[in-house]
């Protein structure tokens, strides 16, 4: 069946840190793949998404791109601020199906 | 702001009890789709509507219903609350019916059974 499986946190960084969340999947076909951010107090937002192997999405300074070889899709960002401080999700989009979400991995930024 | 509102932000009820959610989705979307989140089972897909009539099934107990009305808005009725049911219940809306198409998330309602 299809799944995510995203690293568990809570990750704790210094402000200007590099950040790399991981994300694996399992599906059969070829899905699309998301990380959704959600903010304290508030719905998920999309942040980014690839939806063919090699892509690369990016927003906001953080990037992930679709490894079809590693079923993978890590978040990285090269230099963390305080604001980013929320519960990022990964989430899979078999093809015309609903989303699937990883449980999450929350993020807390120090200055 | 996203574009979708759920009214109401908080609700309280007892066990037994029965509570409606309501889901305005953004304009022009035709697509909603409802979420429970709770602490020990992460975000659940529950069922998806799209244009009025049911599209996809999650993780939706019998005691849990849905409807997307032709204004396109769509209720969330719970019934024979358990504690259980104490969750963040989001509603998201997306123009088409497709899972790669972007959902764009309300607020939430916060449920809480005592």
């Amino acid at each position: 069946g299809n799944s995510v499986t995203q690293m568990e946190g809570p990750v704790t960084l210094s402000e200007e840190a590099f950040l790399t969340i991981n994300c694996t999947y399992t599906a059969t076909g070829y899905p699309s793949l998301f990380w959704y951010v959600q903010y304290p107090g508030e719905g998920l937002q999309l942040l980014l998404k690839a939806t063919k192997a090699d892509d690369k999405g990016s927003n906001k300074g953080f990037e992930a791109t679709y490894r079809k070889e590693t079923t993978s899709f890590h978040l990285e960002k090269g230099s963390v601020q305080v604001s980013d401080s929320a519960v990022y999700f990964c989430a899979l989009a078999p093809a015309v199906k609903k989303l699937i979400f990883g449980k999450g991995t929350k993020l807390s930024v120090k200055p | 702001d996203s574009g979708v509102t759920q009214t109401p932000k908080h609700l309280i009820t007892a066990t037994g009890q029965r509570v409606t959610l309501r889901c305005s989705p953004r304009s022009g979307d035709l697509s909603v789709y409802w979420y429970q989140q709770s602490l020990d089972q992460g975000l659940q897909f529950l069922i998806q509507y799209y244009n009025g009539e049911e599209r996809a099934k999650g993780n939706i107990l019998e005691r849990f219903s849905a409807q997307q009305f032709p204004d396109l808005h769509s209720e969330l009725n719970l019934s024979s609350l358990e504690l259980g049911d104490s969750a963040l219940y989001f509603c998201a809306s997306s123009e088409l019916a497709g899972g790669h198409y972007e959902q764009y998330f309300g607020p939430g309602t916060r449920l809480t059974v005592t």
